[in-house]
């Protein structure tokens, strides 16, 4: 596709069910990265890949939250037992280099626990 | 750890003044900074970005200034339009060790540009 798409676009769930984020790249790139946003704030850091490798996973909040990319391509943001404290926008980003060039973002997945 | 932030949380200028969004980080050993555009639905988009070697890049419309000794970034565009209005992040990459890759951004700037 042109760019990285992210489904689905919105999530409603009750607190205590389990979710998982899906996350296509844009084909070819290398890096793929999770980010969580905030209302008014900036995108912060969960995690990142280079092809299947889990680079970092220092940003997860918890061991409630985890990521996969069994195949380099594809991404699984799998949260458990969901809180409403994780109600957010979720977005995955893909990048054609392992560092230093521009992440391309996807429109988001609105996440709402309740 | 990489902090990064904004002097100012709002911009609002008239249709062709130019305008001047600021970003301060933290670690003096950052070597790749990105400034993204987000309009409201939708994910941040690339703008302009600049590595450590360099202090003034240029776009269209758009140049980004970096300044290390301060550890100051500052995006600035020129002739502003309407179509400019949106929240403005800066991002720094870290610049080594186990988390090479991870970009951290800033807390946004909104510019409202009135017509």
């Amino acid at each position: 596709g042109a760019g990285v798409s992210q489904s689905p676009r919105y999530k409603v769930t009750k607190r205590g069910q389990d979710v998982a984020l899906r996350c296509d790249p844009i084909s070819g790139h290398v890096s793929l990265y999770w980010y969580r946003q905030a209302l008014g704030q900036g995108p912060e850091f969960l995690t990142y890949f280079n092809y299947e490798a889990q680079q970092d996973k220092s940003g997860l909040p918890n061991d409630r939250f985890s990521a996969e990319r069994p195949e380099g391509s594809i991404s699984t943001l799998t949260i458990q037992r969901t809180e409403q404290r994780d109600s957010a926008m979720y977005r995955c980003a893909s990048s054609p280099r392992t560092a230093g060039s521009p992440l391309h973002f996807g429109n988001g997945t609105r996440l709402t626990v309740t | 750890g990489e902090s990064v932030g904004l002097h100012l949380p709002t911009l609002s200028v008239q249709e062709g003044d130019n305008s001047i969004i600021n970003c301060a980080y933290s670690n003096s050993a950052s070597d790749y900074f990105i400034w993204y555009k987000q309009e409201s639905g939708k994910g941040p988009q690339f703008i302009i970005d600049i590595r450590s070697n360099m202090d003034k890049r240029q776009g269209q419309r758009v140049t980004v200034l970096l300044n290390k000794t301060v550890k100051h970034l500052s995006l600035q565009i020129a002739a502003t339009q309407p179509g400019d209005s949106a929240v403005y992040f800066c991002a720094v990459l870290n610049a080594g060790g186990t988390s090479y890759g991870k970009l951290t951004f800033g807390q946004g700037t909104i510019l409202t540009v009135h017509p």
